[in-house]
């Protein structure tokens, strides 16, 4: 099993619709979450921080259950300017006690006129 | 502010042949550095990173090399190159943003390398 899986897509979804997208991660120790975004042949970019409590920043709402280990991406109001990949990344403890980011394959995300 | 360079921005190269990219930091000091690659369809594979000058830590075995000769200076490097080297190669620093100490990465524009 992946550390970090996601849905590879494309979801495509007209403009103005509401889309969401899960990522689970296998290890339960898993210490903190991120969702990036990134553009066809540019470099990630931080989207957000994802929050135990969940938390909104503007049309984006992350959320994370612990329980059953997945966090969520919900972006409502698509533009056509959201279209890109959207990565889940995980930051784990390593064994030598060293924190490591593990990224997911992304979820790749058209947003049509 | 801080900014992060890399170059150069895309290469072809045949197998066998040396390869060096350079990345470089501007506006902060003792960044941990590291060096991603990510395959066509797949996510990102961290390679290397370092805390320091001259201390490289390799996450996987390979036939690339990462060097740290300056504070803000990160070079990947390999003898002779594979096939499977092919991949956007992509230098990153971190800070440590949140109260639970995580990484928050911020990336380079990446070098795209073609092995033919």
């Amino acid at each position: 099993r992946k550390e970090v899986e996601q849905d590879p897509g494309p979801f495509n979804v007209p403009e103005g619709a509401t889309v969401a997208f899960n990522c689970t991660y296998s290890n339960s120790a898993s210490q903190s979450f991120f969702w990036y975004r990134q553009d066809c042949r540019k470099e990630p970019k931080l989207l957000m921080s994802v929050y135990s409590s969940g938390n909104e920043d503007g049309r984006f709402t992350a959320q994370l259950n612990r329980a059953s280990q997945y966090i969520s991406l919900l972006i409502r109001d698509s533009k056509l300017s959201d279209s890109a990949t959207y990565l889940c990344v995980v930051n784990n403890f390593m064994d030598t006690g060293r924190r490591a980011l593990t990224f997911g394959s992304g979820t790749r995300l058209q947003v049509q006129p | 502010s801080q900014t992060i360079h890399q170059w150069p921005a895309t290469l072809v190269q045949p197998v066998g042949s040396p390869l060096s990219l350079e990345c470089t930091v501007e506006g902060t000091s003792n960044p941990n550095l590291y060096w991603y690659r990510q395959a066509a369809g797949r996510g990102l594979q961290l390679l290397f990173y370092s805390v320091g000058i001259g201390q490289i830590s390799s996450e996987v075995p390979q036939n690339l090399s990462a060097s740290r000769p300056q504070d803000r200076q990160f070079i990947l490097s390999s003898k002779k190159l594979l096939l499977s080297d092919s991949g956007f190669y992509l230098c990153a620093w971190s800070v440590f943003r949140d109260s639970s100490g995580a990484n928050v990465l911020t990336f380079g524009a990446g070098s795209r390398l073609t092995v033919l």
